[in-house]
């Protein structure tokens, strides 16, 4: 069963710390897993998109890893602010016979950043 | 890139009325989907709408609860049917962009409250 799975549910660092988030998937045949930050009352926005070959992708603050063998991808998160205070989701995308793509989404974790 | 304005952002209704969801995308494109996100869930996929023929919908949803219509290539709209306060979700209207590498870009989502 295609699956994605995300940790912790939820996170409070103080502002100008690091975190990383964890997310582990169980999804054939895999075609890419993409991270998305969510603020309150608004849609998910895309941070990073990685494909099986890709091992990290940064945006700005953000750092996305990626290991295929193991099924983990992880966001790292440096010096964070208090905008960074959001959900933060994995999606993984399986590939099917007809042509199209098939989105997971995982749970997310909610994170709270502190001044 | 793309922007979705969807309407309305939020709503309280009464069980048993019905409510139509909004989606106006500033490009054409050709899939857009419908998402619903219940609290601590993940993104749940309702349906495919694609211009120019039936939406396609997902396992556990139907077209009379969920009808969606897609006149064109910019717009789309999700009606809630005969709702329950089971009903009470955020809806989320998406597309995908972009050729090679697609981005799935989202709305800023439907926070429906049914009493």
């Amino acid at each position: 069963k295609n699956q994605v799975e995300q940790s912790p549910q939820s996170l409070i660092i103080l502002e100008g710390k690091n975190c990383t988030l964890q997310c582990n998937y169980t999804v054939s045949p895999f075609s890419n897993l993409r991270w998305y930050k969510q603020d309150t009352g608004r849609g998910p926005v895309s941070l990073t998109i990685m494909t099986f070959s890709e091992n990290t992708k940064s945006n700005g603050r953000y750092t996305a890893t990626l290991d295929a063998d193991t099924k983990q991808s992880s966001l790292h998160i440096t010096a964070s602010q208090l905008s960074d205070s959001a959900s933060y989701i994995c999606v993984v995308s399986a590939s099917l016979t007809s042509g199209t793509y098939k989105y997971i989404f995982g749970t997310g974790t909610r994170l709270k950043v502190l001044a | 890139s793309a922007v979705i304005s969807q309407k309305p952002s939020r709503d309280i209704c009464q069980r048993g009325t019905s409510l139509t969801i909004q989606c106006q995308v500033d490009s054409q494109v050709t899939m857009m989907f419908w998402y619903r996100q219940q609290p601590g869930q993940s993104l749940t996929l309702i349906a495919t709408a694609n211009q120019g023929s039936e939406a396609t919908y997902e396992s556990g949803f139907v077209i009379d609860k969920f009808p969606i219509s897609r006149p064109n290539l910019t717009f789309s709209t999700l009606t809630v049917s005969n709702m329950s306060p089971e009903d009470s979700s955020i809806y989320l209207c998406s597309v995908l962009t972009g050729s090679g590498r697609k981005i799935l870009h989202f709305g800023n989502g439907t926070r429906l409250t049914v009493t």
